[in-house]
């Protein structure tokens, strides 16, 4: 099974930081990775799909990179509405598999 | 528009079974690959298993012989029919279309608890 390790496990921020997300995977993925906001007690939220692609309707200040093994999520200004977990899951092979998730809290 | 409503969940003793129904609108579910994705209180998420549009599917190792996924195209339902229910399958339970392996969208989610 892939491994999808993510960090910082949770981090705090003020509004208008700049958050960056890390997640490596324990093989080469490609770019076969997707990112998902959850909000408390809601449902996962796609953001970002195919490591870089920013899903339609997501705002322009979250943005993902990289591709094989090490991935980042970036959002370029924090906001309060942004207060959630965040998740990354590789769609390279079966079984899909997620990072553990961070917790963005605002400082 | 693209919904997805699931049901079912509730408290269940420990070697019980319990069908998961997850009801869609605004799309056809034969169609699609569909997932399920659950996550125990407190934890991260888990997937759980998915169908193909061609009616092929795959289960996580923790599930496998133990759950089934299927889908009844009258209804425009996916189900999840869990037996042999353990503590650790204790979680909420989401389902999700799949579309070029985007998770989107996904259900509100029904809770399972398995407890004596």
């Amino acid at each position: 099974d892939i491994q999808m390790t993510q960090s910082p496990s949770s981090l705090s921020a003020s509004v208008g930081d700049r958050v960056t997300i890390t997640c490596q995977a324990s093989q080469d993925i490609g770019n076969y990775l997707n990112w998902y906001q959850q909000k408390p007690g809601k449902a996962p939220k796609l953001l970002i799909y195919a490591a870089s692609n920013l899903e339609t309707g997501v705002p322009s200040r979250f943005s993902g990179s990289g591709s094989g093994t090490d991935f980042t999520f970036t959002i370029s200004s924090l906001q309060p509405e942004d207060i959630a977990t965040y998740y990354c899951q590789q769609y390279d092979n079966l079984p899909l598999t997620f990072g553990g998730g961070t917790r963005v809290e605002i400082k | 528009e693209v919904h997805l409503v699931e049901s079912g969940g509730g408290l269940i003793q420990p070697g019980g079974s319990l069908r998961l129904s997850c009801a869609a609108s605004g799309f056809t579910v034969s169609s699609n690959y569909m997932t399920w994705v659950r996550q125990a209180p407190g934890k991260g998420l888990e997937w759980v298993s998915v169908i193909y549009s061609g009616g092929t599917t795959y289960y996580a190792d923790s599930v496998k012989g133990r759950f089934t996924v299927s889908r009844d195209n009258s209804k425009n339902t996916l189900y999840l029919q869990m037996n042999s229910l353990r503590a650790e399958d204790t979680a909420v339970y989401y389902c999700a279309r799949v579309v070029t392996w985007r998770f989107d969208p996904w259900g509100q989610g029904t809770l399972v608890t398995v407890s004596s």
